[in-house]
Order: structure tokens, then C-alpha cells, then sequence
């Protein structure tokens, strides 16, 4: 089993709609979360760091559920440019090392 | 800040023959670097932790005599890949991590290595 399991789409959907990405992770002691976005024959970048509150950035809102190891991404008014590979990224209390899910790739059309 | 930069952005080689990449911090001192590959249509797959001034802690399955880390500073990382071969085709990317005033880890550009 993979440690960071994503859907890897990919998603189709209209400018303006909303999407819903989720993630899995399977390692307990993972203490800090985050999604990036990645663009083709790009390195990945940092969209959000998740919270176990949940968060809101603009149009995208990150949720973390500790019980489940479950994170999920929200992407409202879906943009052309919104078009890209996102990647749930988990990392382990006491390392600086990332694990990364194979990511979910969206596309936006008109 | 925290710019993260890489040599070269691509590279073509033959088969046998040894790349070197290079892994910059522009604007920060890395205390710790990452050495990344990804393969086409998958995850980025850690190859290697490197810390300025010791040996490299390389994840299962790497070999660390073909893939060369050297952390000489704390802005400098490079990978050698050697005696390339075609399977090494990849996609390799860096990141640079500071405890100070980011406390995450930048990523290079990446370079995109193909071994023919």
C-alpha cells in the first residue's frame, strides 16, 4: 500500500464549477500535511499547508481528518489556470522528509 | 526569497557517460538538501537526504555509488549520475530546506535528463 494514496483522475470540469480532490495517508505518526500544485515539466509548488481545523485560501479550502488520515482539497470557481497535477504531501513528526501522492490532475475547460 | 535554482535545466547524454546537476539556495543558507526523481506520470520519489558536510542518507532501493551527492556548503548540493543509462531518464529535482525563518523546503526548477 502506498503511504500517500490519491485518485489520479483526471477530473474534467467547466470554468466555474467546483472540485474535490482527496488524499489517504497511512502513516500515524505524519504530523504535517500539505497540498502543492504541480504543472507539467514543472517542480511541484506550495498551494497550502493543511490544518486539522481545516483552512481557506481564497477559493480553496483544506480539510484534515486525524481519525480517518484523510485530507481533502477544495477548489471553488474553477479557472483555466487552475489546470494542473495537485499533490497531497504528508511529512513525518521529526523529519523534514516529504511523501508525495501521485498526485490528481485537473482540467479546467471553457 | 528562498530561491531555489538548477544546472542545467536539461541535459542529453550517452549512454555510459556521467551527468552532474546542480542544486543552488540563491538567497538562503540550506541546512538540509533533496534529491527528487520523477518518472513520467508519477510521484516525485525521494532519492536522497544530504546535510552540508556529511554523507548522504540515501532511501531504499537507490544506489548510492551511481547516484553521487556532495553537500560541500550550505547553498551548494550536487547529484552525479553515473554511468548513465537510459532507465535513468528522468526528471530530477532538488529542494532546499532551512529551519529559520521558512522552516520548508523550496524546489528547484528541476532537470530533465535524458540518457540515450
Amino acid at each position: 500500500r502506498k503511504e500517500v494514496e490519491q485518485d489520479p483522475g483526471p477530473f474534467n470540469v467547466p470554468e466555474g464549477a467546483t472540485v474535490a480532490f482527496n488524499c489517504t495517508y497511512s502513516n500515524s505518526a505524519s504530523q504535517s500535511f500539505f497540498w502543492y500544485r504541480q504543472d507539467c515539466r514543472k517542480e511541484p509548488k506550495l498551494l497550502m499547508s493543511v490544518y486539522s481545523s481545516g483552512n481557506e485560501d481564497g477559493r480553496f479550502t483544506a480539510q484534515l481528518n486525524r481519525a480517518s488520515q484523510y485530507i481533502s482539497l477544495l477548489i471553488r470557481d474553477s479557472k483555466l489556470s487552475d489546470s494542473a497535477t495537485y499533490l497531497c504531501v504528508v511529512r513525518a513528526a521529526g523529519f523534514q522528509k516529504l511523501v508525495f501522492g501521485t498526485g490528481t490532475r485537473l482540467l479546467v475547460s471553457p | 526569497g528562498a530561491v531555489v535554482s538548477q544546472h542545467p535545466s536539461w541535459v542529453i547524454c550517452k549512454s555510459g557517460t556521467s551527468v552532474k546537476i546542480e542544486c543552488r539556495s540563491l538567497d538562503f543558507q540550506a541546512t538540509t538538501m533533496f534529491w527528487y526523481r520523477q518518472f513520467p506520470k508519477q510521484s516525485l520519489m525521494l532519492m536522497a537526504t544530504s546535510n552540508e558536510g556529511s554523507k548522504a542518507t540515501y532511501e531504499q532501493g537507490v544506489e548510492k555509488d551511481k547516484f553521487l551527492i556532495n553537500h560541500a556548503s550550505l547553498t551548494l548540493s550536487t547529484l552525479t549520475v553515473t554511468s548513465a543509462h537510459p532507465e535513468d531518464s528522468s526528471f530530477y529535482i532538488c529542494s532546499a530546506y532551512t529551519s529559520g525563518t521558512y522552516n520548508e523546503q523550496f524546489f528547484g526548477p528541476g532537470t530533465r535528463l535524458t540518457v540515450l
